[in-house]
């Protein structure tokens, strides 16, 4: 199994341009999770969906958009990009049924906007 | 609004000295997860605690729940410069457990000889 994969590992984006960080897990997860890391935050939850077709926001949705139309992939997508909005992005998932309950995180996405 | 805090949140030790990571939290949680993370790099599941009392043990690192104090607690004992990191705790942010995290801000951990 590959785990949770993330592309791409580094984005640079000029104000107002658009773009979606790719999120895909192939150990048959129904929730997956979208935080972003800033230096002395902590990870802070941004979308999150228990299943195909359902999400909802987290503590800091303002400026994503998520949607999960398989069980495998839940990109995020940035509308128009904002420098509040240089990060660095994780996606997790958890839960199968007879699994552990812990979220296994990818390897993160390094975003820049100037 | 559900909250997280760890203290300190920066902690510099001796190797082979023991130490307590505080993770108090604001929800009625009954399930607690620790992570690790290595600078630059993700963040690795320690433990998941799910129940009052519950102690895990994996090396020099311990992590205690205490739900009606709303406490969790991660002892490292006799440090070595390999457990310098960050650490975190996090609480279930809905009903669903493992759905979705609230972390805390981590701690970073440096164990200098």
């Amino acid at each position: 199994n590959a785990g949770v994969t993330q592309t791409p590992k580094f984005q640079v984006l000029k104000t107002g341009q658009s773009m979606t960080l790719q999120c895909a897990q192939d150990m048959n997860h129904e929730y997956m999770s979208w935080y972003r890391q800033d230096p002395g935050m902590g990870l802070r939850l941004i979308h999150y969906s228990v299943g195909a077709g359902i999400t909802d926001q987290g503590e800091v949705p303002n400026g994503y958009n998520v949607s999960r139309s398989t069980t495998e992939d839940f990109p995020l997508r940035l509308l128009s990009a904002a420098p509040s909005q240089t990060s660095v992005y994780f996606c997790a998932s958890s839960y199968s049924p007879g699994g552990p309950d812990t979220q296994y995180f990818g390897p993160g996405t390094r975003l820049t906007v100037l | 609004e559900l909250k997280v805090e760890q203290n300190p949140l920066f902690l510099s030790m001796q190797e082979g000295k023991n130490y307590t990571i505080y993770c108090n939290y604001s929800t009625t949680s009954d399930r607690l997860y620790w992570y690790r993370q290595d600078p630059g790099k993700s963040l690795e599941s320690l433990f998941v605690l799910l129940s009052n009392g519950a102690v895990k043990q994996e090396g020099r690192l311990m992590a205690s729940l205490d739900t009606k104090a709303r406490l969790s607690t991660l002892h490292i004992t006799a440090a070595v410069h390999d457990l310098s990191a960050t650490y975190f705790c996090a609480v279930d942010a809905l009903g669903q457990a493992g759905t979705a995290l609230i972390f805390g801000k981590g701690t970073t951990l440096s164990v200098s000889s």
